[in-house]
């Protein structure tokens, strides 16, 4: 148990349908992200939030939408998917703290694997 | 030029032996340093975070050189159980004061009997 959850755990989709991740995390961190995993590439950070606040977004399309309601539960919505989005879309969270030094590690869910057809 | 590379390998190793994966990195003003564990199918796990100074969990050695933009990890008297991707992560300061961590593609090792 990593302590941090993700839901669906496997999703298969169309092209036009909407669906959402769910991340939660029960470690009392700050700061969560929102990963894609594609097969033979390096995980490509997609959005972070720290204090509930995005604080970055690597020009990730507008088709998927993170959303952050609280600091312990993180969305990504996704809607007109395409086939190469089909990837393994991993969550993380860890404390940030106030030097620079106290970069903590990332505890990450297990991931949820998502095919679009 | 990518911002963090690593062989991909796989490395295939036997039991017993020592192997050594080097990543490096491209951004000069980067904070932290981390290697990460991740086995077939699951989630990425901290192995050890790398500090200036070197620094050894049992089997495992971890080193940077700023200078040269370069962390290695050194896995002695490999075990069947070492036989995972390592990621290296190298963080940057965002503009904001947010820590934003960059992943290697990963090395895969294979310890075999």
């Amino acid at each position: 148990e990593t302590g941090v959850t993700q839901t669906p755990r496997h999703l298969v989709m169309g092209m036009t349908n909407k669906k959402s991740l769910k991340c939660e995390q029960h470690l009392g961190h700050n700061a969560m992200y929102w990963y894609k995993q594609s097969a033979k590439k390096p995980l490509e950070l997609m959005f972070v939030y720290s204090l509930e606040e995005r604080v970055e977004n690597n020009s990730v399309p507008s088709r998927f939408s993170p959303e952050c309601p609280n600091s312990s539960h993180l969305f990504l919505h996704l809607h007109t998917l395409q086939p190469e989005d089909s990837a393994l879309y991993l969550c993380a969270s860890s404390q940030e703290g106030v030097l620079a030094s106290s970069y903590n590690e990332q505890f990450f869910g297990p991931g949820t694997r998502l095919t679009v057809l | 030029r990518k911002e963090v590379e690593q062989d991909p390998g796989p490395f295939n190793v036997p039991e017993g032996a020592t192997v050594a994966f080097n990543c490096t990195y491209s951004n000069s003003a980067s904070q932290s340093f981390f290697w990460y564990r991740q086995d077939c199918r699951k989630e990425p796990k901290l192995l050890m975070s790398v500090y200036s100074s070197g620094n050894e969990d049992g089997r495992f050695t971890a080193q940077l050189n700023r200078a040269s933009q370069y962390i290695s990890l050194l896995i002695r008297d490999s075990k069947l159980s070492d036989s995972a991707t390592y990621l290296c992560v190298v963080t940057h300061l965002a503009s904001g004061g947010s820590y934003i961590p960059t992943f290697g593609r990963g090395t895969s090792l294979i310890v075999h009997p």
